[in-house]
């Protein structure tokens, strides 16, 4: 069974541009959530997909956002970026259920210049 | 908001030596789960605890869900210089909350 799919693993990008991120999960999970990881907070809750809806945001603000397909694929888009938007996002999958494990995909690293 | 407590930050051992780290909360959990990450990559699974005062073991590594709820402890033993990562606690509240919430990490360094 293939794991959780990032996809680009590398991205650069300047200030002020907006970027996606791609995601497939587990063939079979229907959850998918994000998150974004820096040196400095650690890994920070952005949002979690279930069945296309939005079922949980965390503390991030209105340039982040996301949304999930029919197939369970979600990307996530972050508009007018700023430097502190550089981190690693990670995009994790499960079977939907509140306190689930969750299965992480390799990550995108983002640097924002 | 939720809080996890993780320690210690670092450690530095040598390799064959056993380890201990733990998380505390303040708020009780209903699901602990204990992750490992290597640099540039996502973190790995390794051991979910869904009861209070279960113990799993996984391999040689032996995770505990504190009676409080508000607790979880990671032990490895024997240790190995693969063994080098960042190992996360992460729990869940459970009810409606669909998100983990982990802890800053314990960066672990073996030394051969």
């Amino acid at each position: 069974k293939a794991g959780v799919t990032q996809t680009p693993r590398y991205l650069i990008k300047t200030r002020g541009q907006q970027v996606t991120l791609s995601c497939s999960p587990i063939s079979g999970h229907r959850s998918v959530s994000w998150y974004q990881q820096t040196p400095g907070q650690g890994l920070q809750f952005l949002f979690e997909y279930f069945s296309e809806t939005q079922r949980n945001k965390g503390n991030f603000p209105g340039r982040f956002s996301g949304r999930q397909f029919s197939n369970s694929r979600s990307e996530m888009n972050v508009s007018t970026l700023e430097l502190g938007d550089s981190a690693l996002y990670l995009c994790a999958s499960s079977l939907g259920t509140a306190g689930e494990k969750l299965f992480f995909g390799s990550g995108t690293q983002l640097s924002v210049l | 908001g939720q809080q996890l407590n993780q320690s210690p930050q670092s450690m530095f051992i040598q390799e064959g030596e056993d380890v201990s780290m733990n998380c505390t909360s303040s708020s009780i959990f209903n699901t602990w789960l204990w992750y490992k990450q290597d640099p540039g990559e996502g973190p790995v699974l390794l051991i979910a605890l869904y009861k209070a005062g279960e113990l799993t073991s996984n391999g040689r590594l032996t995770a505990q869900f504190g009676i409080t709820r508000k607790d979880s402890f990671l032990n490895i033993s024997a240790s190995i210089p693969s063994d080098v990562g960042i190992y996360f606690c992460a729990g869940n509240s459970g009810g409606s909350n669909y998100k983990l919430t982990f802890g800053k990490g314990t960066l672990l360094t073996v030394n051969p």
